[in-house]
């Protein structure tokens, strides 16, 4: 039940195209896809932001895309703008359970 | 309103038991899975345990097992978390989420419900 890894900060200019990755193993990222990312503001619930692996939910921001390869994912955030400062983490399935990433602070200079 | 209404949090003392409710509406609560969700301060989320949407089966992290119990009543639209033997690093913000049906992600969120573990 060891948490997935990311970064723990992630920096980029407004209207640049930031990544941030999530490496698990092969009893959750590889072997699934079911990774999905949630951004979280200071003192607020997560937000969904996207769902197996590359899905937007009704609603998300098309400057928000998803990707995988082999175990680790990852989240892009293109044309990025102040409102996307916030903490996000990724999430995938493993056998029955959920696991999360440690999470990575977004920081727009 | 679609909406999960966490109650229940305070201060409780190293060793002691609290118990955790959210209170579900504006959906079927009865068809979906739940999960209790933490976040200690300053630190990422971490499942803490879950249940299907019959009660029939249940997940708990390890560092729980034994002390925390999961369950719901879905006549009363209610999930519950009863927690006991309680140390200081359960002390956290307690969310609970709505796993989306035939998916394996969070689609509802509540605002959370804070624990202290102090003495």
């Amino acid at each position: 039940q060891s948490a997935l890894t990311q970064p723990a900060s992630v920096s980029g200019s407004p209207g640049q195209s930031i990544t941030i990755s999530c490496s698990g193993t092969s009893s959750d990222v590889a072997d699934y896809n079911y990774v999905s990312w949630y951004q979280q503001h200071p003192g607020k619930a997560p937000k969904l932001m996207i769902y197996d692996v590359s899905n937007r939910p009704s609603g998300v921001s098309n400057r928000f895309s998803g990707s995988k390869s082999d175990n680790t994912a990852s989240l892009t955030i293109s044309g990025l703008q102040a409102e996307d400062e916030a903490d996000y983490y990724c999430s995938s399935y493993t056998s029955g359970s959920t696991l999360f990433g440690g999470g990575t602070k977004v920081t727009v200079l | 309103e679609v909406q999960l209404v966490e109650s229940g949090g305070g201060l409780v003392q190293p060793g002691g038991s609290l118990r955790l409710s959210c209170a579900a509406s504006g959906f079927t609560f009865s068809s979906y899975a739940m999960y209790w969700v933490r976040q200690a301060p300053g630190k990422g989320l971490e499942s803490v345990s879950a249940i299907r949407s019959n009660g029939g089966s249940t997940y708990y992290v390890n560092s729980v097992k034994g002390r925390f119990t999961i369950s719901r009543d879905n006549s009363k639209n209610t999930l519950y978390l009863q927690m006991g033997s309680l140390r200081a690093e359960d002390m956290a913000v307690y969310y609970c989420a709505r796993v989306a049906r035939n998916y394996w992600f969070f689609d509802l969120w509540g605002r959370g419900t804070l624990v202290t573990v102090s003495s």
